[in-house]
């Protein structure tokens, strides 16, 4: 399993963009990279998921160098209720796969 | 939108006493997963389970813990002699592809 390594924690304030990066030097060619968002005392959810190049979707947008070897997950105009854990893993994209969680990175949202 | 539901949320028990953790995994969803996490650490898997067998476990999951699938709808977790350091929150999850699904969770409170 590739090591990640992310910021301990974030801090912004409402309407900003916020970036997260995630280094994962040790990527394997069939690794996908996800991020997951916890809420307190609520489970994790998925946010996002990409292989290479640039993946958006409603809530994010994922970046991915040529060289797969870090990542940056993109929150536009973070609001309040954005204030969470944001996990970063990387892995091998299979059903039945066990997620492997860091300690994450805790973004603070603030008015 | 379905979801991934947990009985109970909070589970109060004593030192020694077996506890039965239930979870209803989405309808469609082919493996289903339990972690667990220790108040203000990370989310740490337990066990993946797929067509009525374990798939894969972690070191975590030794001895005291069971799990099955009783009916075509329940998943359970089963610690037959808690410990005091089994207290956290135990998160069922479930795929049927490569997004985990995960529940809100059981708090689970050893004295």
């Amino acid at each position: 399993l590739a090591k990640t390594t992310q910021p301990i924690s974030m801090d912004s304030y409402e309407g900003q963009e916020v970036n997260i990066t995630c280094s994962h030097n040790n990527i394997a060619t069939n690794d996908y990279i996800t991020w997951y968002q916890q809420f307190p005392s609520q489970g994790p959810r998925f946010i996002i998921q990409g292989y290479k190049t640039k993946v958006t979707n409603e809530v994010a947008s994922l970046f991915i160098p040529a060289d797969r070897k870090s990542s940056t997950l993109s929150l536009p105009r973070v609001s309040l209720s954005d204030t969470a854990v944001y996990y970063c893993l990387v892995g091998y994209n299979q059903a039945g796969t066990a997620l492997i969680f860091g300690k994450g990175t805790t973004l603070s949202v603030s008015s | 939108e379905p979801e991934v539901t947990q009985t109970p949320s909070h589970q109060v028990t004593q030192m020694g006493q077996e506890v039965i953790l239930r979870c209803v995994p989405i309808s469609n969803h082919l493996y289903f997963y339990w972690y667990r996490q220790i108040l203000g650490q990370k989310v740490e898997f337990l066990v993946s389970f797929y067509n009525n067998e374990i798939s894969e476990k972690s070191e975590i999951f030794d001895d005291q813990f069971s799990v099955e699938r009783p009916d075509g709808s329940n998943f359970t977790l089963k610690i037959r002699s808690t410990k005091l350091e089994d207290s956290a929150m135990y998160f069922c999850a479930s795929t049927s592809y490569n997004e985990q699904f995960f529940g809100p969770g059981t708090r689970l409170t050893v004295l």
